[in-house]
């Protein structure tokens, strides 16, 4: 799996748009982006995941750089409940075998009141 | 069920006795995977089930630490004669196939601490 950067910290305030960054300049074609979360106490939660086109769902949205070094996964109106810890993976999607998650450390979001 | 649920959710154990940790996954998930944190550190991946094919069992720190699966669904993992470096949350995930599409839905873990 392609490593990745992570700030190991963030803050923001409560309303405002969380633009976390990722960089993974050593990615590979077949390698996707995925961003989980990990709330206090409770496991991770899958957020959202792209290959190079940009991703919208409910929970996030995922930029992609054209060259696909680096990525941001945007929070566009953060909540008190929006601090956990944020973790950009990325890993190959095999069409035989297996590969796990691997988990950095993540980078620690505070929003603030 | 409607998530991943794992019991005991905490489990305090003095230090050489065997424990074991219980995995329900989502009914009609095919993979299954156990993960461990330690305090303040990222995760740590232990091994790997998917379907009836034989586990990943890459991660698994030393022999004393065991899993199974029971008909493809419920699984133990088992850690014999406890150490203190044992001591973490043990996380079980479980997605649909092996594969990113349907993500890795975890459970809330269970806290084990070898006193």
């Amino acid at each position: 799996d392609a490593k990745t950067t992570q700030p190991p910290s963030m803050d923001c305030a409560e309303g405002r748009a969380a633009n976390l960054p990722c960089n993974h300049s050593t990615i590979s074609g077949n390698e996707y982006v995925y961003w989980y979360r990990q709330i206090h106490s409770q496991g991770p939660q899958y957020i959202i995941h792209g290959l190079k086109n940009n991703e919208t769902n409910e929970m996030a949205s995922l930029i992609i750089t054209e060259d696909r070094k680096s990525s941001t996964l945007i929070l566009p109106h953060a909540t008190l409940r929006d601090t956990a810890v944020y973790y950009c993976i990325v890993r190959a999607v095999l069409n035989t075998g297996f590969q796990k998650l691997v988990f950095g450390t993540g980078t620690r979001l505070l929003v603030s009141p | 069920g409607a998530g991943v649920s794992q019991s005991p959710s905490n489990k305090v154990t003095e230090k050489g006795k065997d424990v074991e940790l219980r995995c329900d996954p989502i009914s009609g998930h095919t993979a299954l995977y156990w993960y461990r944190q330690s305090l303040g550190q990222g995760l740590e991946f232990l091994i790997y089930f998917q379907g009836n094919s034989a586990p990943d069992k890459s991660g698994l720190p030393s022999d004393r630490f065991s899993a199974e699966r029971t008909g493809g669904s419920v699984s133990t993992l088992t850690i014999q004669r406890t150490q203190q470096e044992d001591s973490a949350v043990y996380l079980c995930a479980s997605s649909l196939v092996e594969g990113f599409t349907y993500g890795y839905t975890f459970g809330s873990g269970t806290r084990l601490t070898v006193v």
